[in-house]
């Protein structure tokens, strides 16, 4: 592994089924990131973890939820998917949560709800 | 609110300059970034702004006027693999990145 992995790279889901998106990462950085991307939109912040043990909610945390049991992996599930979450979704990461340092970015996994 | 602005789309000449503008509001400021994000591909680091003034890296340079809650990304000898959404992002008081829509940069030859 180089960087962050993301699985899978896309999926169709129907509505109301329980999906888990994984990323991984193995540069050892302390903070954790999930995005969604969407047409005409910024990134916007689902949940964020700056060190392992803890996590945040971001600007859209609704029907989401994260963990982060080990340094490496910031898996994101959404219990019960809608048709509203269809998005393109990244994971990124960065050494530490309160400097500087630019955000890498996993390749991203494109989720159809129908 | 916060907010990021930036233009929906510039189209440039191969060869030529480009200048992409971003204006921020947010609550807190504790750097500006660029990134660029070729279609279907994650968003690459371009660029980082905490200090007033001109970065300057190779064929790319970014501004900030802290004052004005503005900044550009300046690119230099366009190439076609220029072609791409360029994003502004800022951190705020919380270290949370505040990301504008993108500018999508069309190069013609």
């Amino acid at each position: 592994i180089a960087g962050i992995t993301q699985a899978p790279t896309s999926q169709i889901l129907a509505a109301g089924r329980r999906m888990t998106l994984r990323c991984t990462q193995d540069m050892r950085h302390n903070a954790m990131y999930w995005y969604r991307q969407d047409l005409g939109l910024g990134l916007r912040l689902i949940h964020y973890s700056n060190t392992a043990g803890t996590t945040g909610k971001g600007e859209v945390p609704d029907g989401y939820s994260v963990s982060r049991a080990n340094t490496d992996d910031f898996p994101l599930t959404l219990a019960s998917a809608v048709p509203s979450q269809t998005s393109v979704y990244f994971c990124a990461s960065t050494p530490s949560g309160t400097g500087e340092h630019e955000q890498f970015f996993g390749p991203g996994t494109r989720l159809t709800v129908l | 609110g916060q907010n990021i602005d930036q233009p929906t789309e510039m189209t440039a000449t191969e060869g030529a300059i480009v200048q992409i503008n971003c204006t921020y509001q947010t609550s807190g400021f504790n750097g500006l970034f660029w990134y660029q994000q070729h279609a279907g591909e994650a968003p690459t680091f371009l660029s980082y702004n905490v200090l007033d003034g001109l970065e300057e890296k190779g064929r790319f340079s970014s501004f900030l006027s802290r004052s004005k809650g503005y900044s550009y990304l300046l690119l230099k000898e366009l190439q076609m693999k220029d072609s791409a959404s360029y994003l502004c992002a800022v951190m705020d008081s919380n270290y949370q990145l505040i990301w504008g829509a993108g500018t999508k940069l069309i190069i013609k030859p």
